[in-house]
């Protein structure tokens, strides 16, 4: 079974700095989807950014972008210039790749890290 | 707006009583999830509904009953519930014909049971 492991329960970053949130997750498959999400104070699930394991290229989204190191299976969030509307909780998901039967279609979740900003 | 939408937003029930919570999601996918949120805990995934089909159940206690009459609506029914069973209920979609298809979440609902 997967797992996935935040281990920074808060972080808090000044206004326009950036910060790094860090995610590792243990898998035996070598190939799957890992996600982002964030969850903002609405309790909606946004997804911020996605990393394809066969891709070696970092995603990247606007101020959002990844260090995806397979090897070491580690996923780490960089938010660049840092702002207010960024403070949420921020969920690291894992999915599987194959879709042999419908049920693993679904996402294993780390425990969360919430990002507080500082005027 | 994620076009997955969950009702109540908010809910309150002694342990004796009956509720219903509602997910809707009006972006054409296949699969339906409820999954169960907890203070300091991963998120929990309860059940799976594939084309109106339960696939999945992840040995949730009884006094939870899913129901999907339709590829777009899904509902958790809750009965003689236990104060543990406090937590935020977030209903998600997803396509069914991809390995890359993400999943989008509704708001939640924040259930407290006294």
């Amino acid at each position: 079974a997967q797992t996935v492991t935040q281990s920074q329960p808060e972080m808090s970053v000044q206004e326009a700095e950036t910060v790094t949130l860090s995610c590792t997750y243990d898998t035996s498959e070598s190939d799957y989807y890992l996600f982002w999400y964030k969850q903002p104070p609405s309790r909606q699930m946004i997804l911020v950014i996605r990393q394809e394991a066969y891709k070696q290229q970092n995603a990247t989204e606007n101020r959002f972008s990844v260090n995806f190191q397979k090897a070491a299976k580690s996923f780490s969030l960089k938010i660049s210039d840092s702002q207010l509307g960024d403070a949420a909780m921020y969920f690291c998901a894992y999915r599987t790749f194959f879709i042999s039967n419908f049920g693993n279609e679904k996402l294993t979740f780390g425990t969360g890290t919430r990002l507080t900003i500082i005027p | 707006e994620t076009g997955v939408t969950q009702t109540p937003r908010h809910l309150v029930m002694g342990m004796t009583n009956k509720k219903s919570l509602k997910c809707e999601q009006h972006l054409g996918h296949n699969a339906m999830y409820w999954y169960k949120q907890s203070a300091k805990k991963p998120l929990e995934l309860m059940f799976v509904y594939s084309l109106e089909e339960r696939v999945e159940n992840n040995s949730v206690p009884s006094r939870f009953s899913p129901e999907c009459p339709n590829s777009s609506h899904l509902f958790l029914h809750l009965h003689t519930l236990q104060p543990e069973d406090s937590a935020l209920y977030l209903c998600a979609s997803s396509q069914d014909d991809s390995g890359a298809t993400e999943a989008f979440f509704g708001q939640g609902t924040r259930l407290t049971v006294v």
